[in-house]
């Protein structure tokens, strides 16, 4: 069946660096763009960055200069690479996907992995 | 940015009520909009597409309408498994693509 499931979120330090990995399997890896959505209970769901099958690359302003998301197809793999992190940046980090043919609308998450950035 | 806002924040309702969601987008954006289901804990899901579509697996008893830049989401029968709280998101143009803030629907 189709499955993404994140893992390497945990408690950081502010100005510390993180990354969070996205391992997909159950469909054609490269038939899908690949995003990175939060969720914190002050900002709600907030779409952070995605990745075309080629590399292609999209930031919210938030995170652009701080977070790098890369995708290894070959690992049927997506990543972010968080660095800089401040406490604003304590969330809950999905992993998503969506057909570009179709729409940036996200048919399949991730269960989700909680990133805690304080001293 | 595209601003969606969502109406009600909260919503209590009974098994059986005909429940609808507002969601307001601040310009147009065709119908280039999805709703989305979350449980406590759990992933969102997604419900509907481009404002009308229904996902495949989805209820029949939600449905999705757009007149400008308002769209609605209706549950025509709620069930006890709908008890969750309820995201739109646009996907029109290029990003940033924004959520709405959440519509919690709760027992009465």
């Amino acid at each position: 069946q189709v499955q993404l499931v994140e893992s390497g979120g945990g408690l950081v330090k502010p100005g510390g660096s993180l990354r969070l990995s996205c391992a997909a399997s159950g469909f054609t890896f490269t038939d899908y763009y690949m995003s990175w959505i939060r969720q914190t209970p002050g900002k709600g769901l907030e779409w952070l960055s995605s990745i075309s099958d080629s590399g292609s690359i999209f930031y919210a302003d938030s995170v652009k200069g701080r977070f790098a998301i890369y995708r290894d197809n070959a690992k049927n793999s997506l990543y972010l690479q968080m660095n800089s992190l401040r406490a604003e940046d304590t969330a809950v980090y999905y992993c998503a996907r969506y057909n570009v043919y179709q729409g940036a609308y996200f048919d399949c998450w991730g269960q989700g992995t909680l990133v805690t950035v304080s001293s | 940015d595209i601003q969606m806002t969502q109406s009600p924040s909260t919503l209590s309702a009974s098994v059986g009520d005909r429940v609808i969601i507002t969601c307001r987008a601040s310009q147009s954006i065709s119908s280039w909009l999805a709703w989305y289901q979350q449980k406590p804990g759990k992933a969102p899901k997604l419900l509907i597409y481009k404002a009308s579509n229904l996902q495949s697996g989805v209820p029949s008893r939600f449905s999705g309408s757009a007149s400008g830049t308002e769209f609605t989401l209706t549950i025509s029968s709620l069930q006890t498994d709908d008890f969750a709280t309820y995201y739109c998101q646009h996907y029109s143009t290029s990003s940033p693509w924004t959520f709405g803030q959440g519509t919690k629907v709760e027992i009465k």
